[in-house]
């Protein structure tokens, strides 16, 4: 693919519902980040992949907040019991390069989530 | 924690006019990099500064990095229409991950 793809690009949630966001990151991309960003602010770093292991998830805000990339591509990042602080921006963004990046990050177009 | 501040928040600008923003760390970051959101849209890299006052010109566009390497700017010359968004710098925190600053949002009047 041209870039980083993500799913949906738009989700209504009631309160206490469990919501699944996907992220496909450009082929062959080593590290993957998931972000969040609240209407204007800057996005807000929330955990990161190298391939399959998940090696800082140290931004997740509550334990209702699980990621995964069981096959080192695609990632999900998972939000139970969704609350009305959950509503924002949640982007992902991939790099090829190990570790944190010394250089550009792609970032994806976004999941807008409202929690009703 | 460790911030990343950036001024100012907003600013409005006639077209031809310059503009510049502002950012200050609380610690000494390894490199700071710059990012552009268009409105609806999602952050694209613009550059990144790594060595102690290093400045770096991308056509209308200068960056520096300071000295102590706890601040830096973004300087454009000459705005047009096609520059409106939301300018971000990001440093990296002491855990490594990026700490983006809430970013200036500029808005051209043609």
């Amino acid at each position: 693919g041209a870039g980083v793809s993500q799913s949906p690009r738009y989700k209504v949630a009631k309160r206490g519902q469990d919501v699944a966001l996907r992220c496909d990151p450009i082929s062959g991309h080593v590290s993957l980040f998931w972000y969040q960003q609240a209407l204007g602010q800057g996005p807000e770093f929330l955990t990161y992949f190298q391939n399959e292991a998940q090696l800082d998830k140290s931004g997740l805000p509550s334990d209702r907040f699980f990621a995964e990339r069981p096959e080192g591509s695609v990632s999900t990042l998972k939000i139970q019991r969704t609350q009305q602080e959950d509503s924002a921006v949640y982007l992902c963004a991939s790099t090829t390069i190990r570790g944190y990046i010394e250089g550009e990050q792609y970032f994806g177009p976004g999941t807008r989530l409202t929690v009703t | 924690g460790q911030q990343v501040m950036q001024i100012p928040q907003y600013q409005h600008v006639q077209e031809g006019e310059d503009f510049t923003t502002y950012c200050n760390s609380s610690t000494t970051l390894s490199n700071i990099q710059w990012y552009k959101q268009r409105p609806g849209g999602h952050p694209v890299f613009l550059i990144q500064l790594v060595k102690s006052g290093e400045v770096k010109k991308q056509k209308r566009l200068t960056f520096q990095f300071g000295e102590a390497k706890k601040n830096s700017s973004l300087h454009i010359t000459a705005t047009q229409t096609t520059d409106v968004g939301t300018y971000f710098c990001a440093g990296r925190g002491s855990q490594g991950n990026l700490i983006f600053g809430k970013g200036t949002k500029l808005s051209v009047k043609p």
